[in-house]
C-alpha cells in the first residue's frame, strides 16, 4: 500500500533558527496537504498543493510540492516558540478520498 | 460553527468490554472519517463514510471494531470486545465534498485506555 515517510523524526532548534521537514511518498500523489498538531491537541489543517513544482508560502513557512509529485517539504524561517508541535503530511493517490498521513516530524523549540 | 465534535473525551475501560465513541461532523459537510492515532502507527484511517455510506472500511482493524453513521449529523465507532491493544487517541473529521481533496476538519479526539 501507499506510504508517507517524514524526515526528521524529531527536531530540536533554538529559537530564531529555521526548521524543514520533508514528505516523501512511495506513489505519486494527486495533491497533498500539511496538517499541525499541537502537544495533545488534534490536527489542523494549514495547505493543500495541488500542481506539479508548487510553491506556497504562509507568513514565516513555505511549502513545496516536488516535479515529480511524489514529495513535498515545509520550511519555517526563524522558528518561534509557537511553532511547538508535530507537522504531518497527508497525500491522496490516483481518484480516491483517502488522506494517507506522514509519519510526521515532532518540533521542538527552546529559547 | 461549532466545529467537530466527539465524546466522551477520554474513555477508560476494562479488557472485554464495549466501547462506543461519538462523532458529531460540521453541519453540510459530506464525508466523516474516523482515524486512530498511537506513537507506533501513526495516524491512521479507520473508515470514511460519503453522505452516511461506508466507503471504505479497510483500515478497520478487525471484526471487532465497527462504525455507522445513521444519520448526516452523527457516527459512531463501536469496538466490541476492547483490548489493551485497542488504547489510542481516536479522531473523528469532516470535510465539505471532495473528501480527501478539501480540507479536514478533526475533533478534539478521544483518548481510549483499555485496561
Amino acid at each position: 500500500g501507499q506510504q508517507v515517510m517524514q524526515i526528521p523524526q524529531y527536531q530540536h532548534v533554538q529559537e530564531g533558527e529555521d526548521f524543514t521537514t520533508y514528505c516523501n511518498s512511495s506513489t505519486t500523489l494527486s495533491n497533498i496537504q500539511w496538517y499541525k498538531q499541537r502537544p495533545g491537541g488534534h490536527p489542523v489543517f494549514l495547505i493543500q498543493l495541488v500542481k506539479s513544482g508548487e510553491v506556497k508560502k504562509q507568513k514565516r513557512l513555505t511549502f513545496q510540492f516536488g516535479e515529480a509529485k511524489k514529495n513535498s517539504s515545509l520550511h519555517i524561517t526563524a522558528t518561534q516558540t509557537t511553532d511547538v508541535g508535530t507537522y504531518f503530511c497527508a497525500g491522496v493517490t490516483g481518484g480516491g478520498n483517502k488522506l494517507t498521513f506522514g509519519t510526521g516530524t515532532q518540533l521542538k523549540v527552546e529559547l | 460553527d461549532a466545529g467537530v465534535i466527539q465524546s466522551p473525551r477520554h474513555e477508560v475501560t476494562e479488557m472485554g468490554q464495549e466501547v462506543t465513541l461519538r462523532c458529531k461532523p460540521i453541519s453540510g459537510h459530506d464525508y466523516l472519517f474516523w482515524y486512530r492515532q498511537t506513537m507506533m502507527r501513526g495516524l491512521e484511517l479507520l473508515i470514511y463514510f460519503n453522505n452516511n455510506v461506508p466507503i471504505d472500511d479497510s483500515g478497520m482493524p478487525e471484526d471487532r471494531f465497527s462504525a455507522k453513521m445513521p444519520n448526516a449529523s452523527f457516527s459512531t465507532l463501536k469496538i466490541q470486545p476492547s483490548e489493551p491493544r485497542d488504547s489510542a487517541v481516536y479522531f473523528c473529521a469532516s470535510s465539505l465534498v471532495r473528501g480527501g481533496r478539501d480540507t479536514q476538519y478533526f475533533g478534539p479526539g478521544t483518548r481510549l485506555t483499555v485496561l
